[in-house]
């Protein structure tokens, strides 16, 4: 069983450059969400997904779009890398938060820099 | 918005004595998860609590979920190597946002 699996685990961006860091799991997971990981600012979220064709806004989405036509696949895209951007980005799934176990998979995250 | 606070934002334990770190929440919750993050890597499930001043218990971890569905406590007993990491609390409120906090960053002593 795979669970999240994130690509690229690594990228080196120039300032406007443009990228989709990659996420799909193979849990039927309906809930799929995205992290940014700064140092001290733990765990903030940029977009999420209670299922295929549905997305939300998190606390961060300014300069990231996402989009999800499948339930595997929740790919993240940075329209035009800023310097401020450099972070982790980690994908989340589980089950609907209506469901009783949300337990949150997450996948092994992307180190993103830009420069 | 819905905001997570953790207190402390680090913890230095002695090898063997106990420690506790705290979540509060600006709003009611549905429910409260746990997650532990090594250095390095990525934020492990550790537990979900969904009842009012519910208590779990795994091995020396012990959580609590507030009265008032706002707040939630980690205590760890005999600490080990082992527990170095970052503790995350995370909530859920009305919608479907989850929401963590800033994590305790626990460092050991032997």
């Amino acid at each position: 069983n795979a669970g999240v699996t994130q690509t690229p685990k690594f990228q080196v961006l120039k300032t406007g450059q443009s990228m989709t860091l990659q996420c799909a799991q193979d849990m039927n997971h309906e809930y799929m969400s995205w992290y940014r990981q700064d140092p001290g600012m733990g765990l903030r979220l940029i977009h999420y997904s209670v299922g295929a064709g549905i997305t939300d806004q998190g606390e961060v989405p300014n300069g990231y779009n996402v989009s999800r036509s499948t339930t595997e696949d929740f790919p993240l895209r940075l329209l035009s890398a800023a310097p401020s951007q450099t972070s982790v980005y980690f994908c989340a799934s589980s089950y609907h938060p209506g469901a009783g176990n949300t337990e949150a998979f997450f996948g092994q995250g992307t180190r993103l820099t830009v420069v | 918005g819905q905001q997570v606070m953790q207190i402390p934002q680090y913890q230095h334990v002695q090898e063997g004595e106990d420690f506790t770190t705290y979540c509060n929440s600006s709003t009611t919750l549905s429910n409260i998860q746990w997650y532990k993050q090594r250095p390095g890597g990525h934020p492990v499930f550790l537990i979900q609590l969904v009842k009012s001043g519910e208590v779990k218990k795994q091995k020396r971890l012990t959580f609590q979920f507030g009265e008032a569905k706002k707040n939630s406590s980690l205590h760890i007993t005999a600490t080990q190597t082992t527990d170095v990491g970052t503790y995350f609390c995370a909530g859920r409120a009305a919608g479907n946002k989850l929401t963590f906090g800033g994590g305790t960053r626990v460092l050991v002593k032997p």
